[in-house]
């Protein structure tokens, strides 16, 4: 069966300091693999996803960047947080579901929740 | 870009009501998704929709895609208190965006003993 690892649970950090959130995946090949932000316990702010290894897309401008170095593997990072940065993240799995054409059912870890002080 | 709007924000019901939240988009999509998240926890989905016009259930939960495909709606009936945490839909539209799965506002949900 598909896991998903996320980690740390919980991470407190100083205002320019960095970042290094790490996301794994075991139990699948060539997942699609995401990054979001949940702020306020509201809606999921979709913030990077990649298709393949070296492939990222970002969706909004911000202080964060993301990487693939591996097939199941993805990291969130920052040079220099910001207070702007603190929030719950999420990193998710999907795979392409060839037979019907569609990617779908994402898969979320537990969550990160990062407070920038 | 798309639009999507989740509706109602949040909801406040007694045990035993039905409740039912949708989302709309300006969009066509080919897949609708729908989540539960629960404090402190990553959302854990609950439905999959495929086609449009689909209705699909997972016991007490009923969702459907609409045939505009732009839309879906999510029922619950004879709410109990583990029902309570932020519902969210999140459409799917394939094609050249295929890797891409956004969410939307999320609906709170109540539920008083």
């Amino acid at each position: 069966s598909q896991t998903i690892h996320q980690w740390p649970a919980t991470l407190v950090q100083p205002v320019g300091s960095p970042l290094s959130l790490e996301c794994t995946v075991e139990g699948t090949s060539n997942p699609n693999l995401y990054w979001y932000r949940q702020a306020a316990g509201r809606g999921l702010q979709l913030l990077f996803y990649s298709v393949g290894i070296g492939q990222i897309s970002s969706e909004v401008p911000q202080n964060l960047s993301a990487s693939r170095p591996q097939d199941r593997q993805f990291i969130l990072s920052s040079k220099k947080l910001l207070l702007s940065d603190s929030g719950f993240y999420l990193c998710a799995w999907s795979v392409l579901k060839t037979a019907r054409g569609v990617n779908t059912e994402a898969f979320f870890g537990q969550g990160t929740r990062l407070t920038v002080v | 870009g798309q639009q999507l709007n989740q509706s109602p924000q949040s909801m406040f019901i007694q045990e035993g009501e039905d409740v039912s939240m949708n989302c709309t988009s300006s969009s066509i999509f080919n897949t609708w998704l729908w989540y539960k998240q629960e404090p402190g926890e990553g959302p854990v989905l609950l439905i999959a929709l495929y086609k449009a016009g689909e209705l699909t259930s997972n016991g007490r939960l009923t969702a459907q895609f609409g045939i505009t495909r732009k839309d879906s709606f999510l029922n619950i009936s004879a709410s109990i208190p583990s029902d309570v945490g932020i519902y969210f839909c999140a459409p799917h539209a394939g094609g050249t965006s295929y890797g891409k799965l956004t969410f939307g506002q999320g609906t709170i949900l109540t539920v008083h003993p």
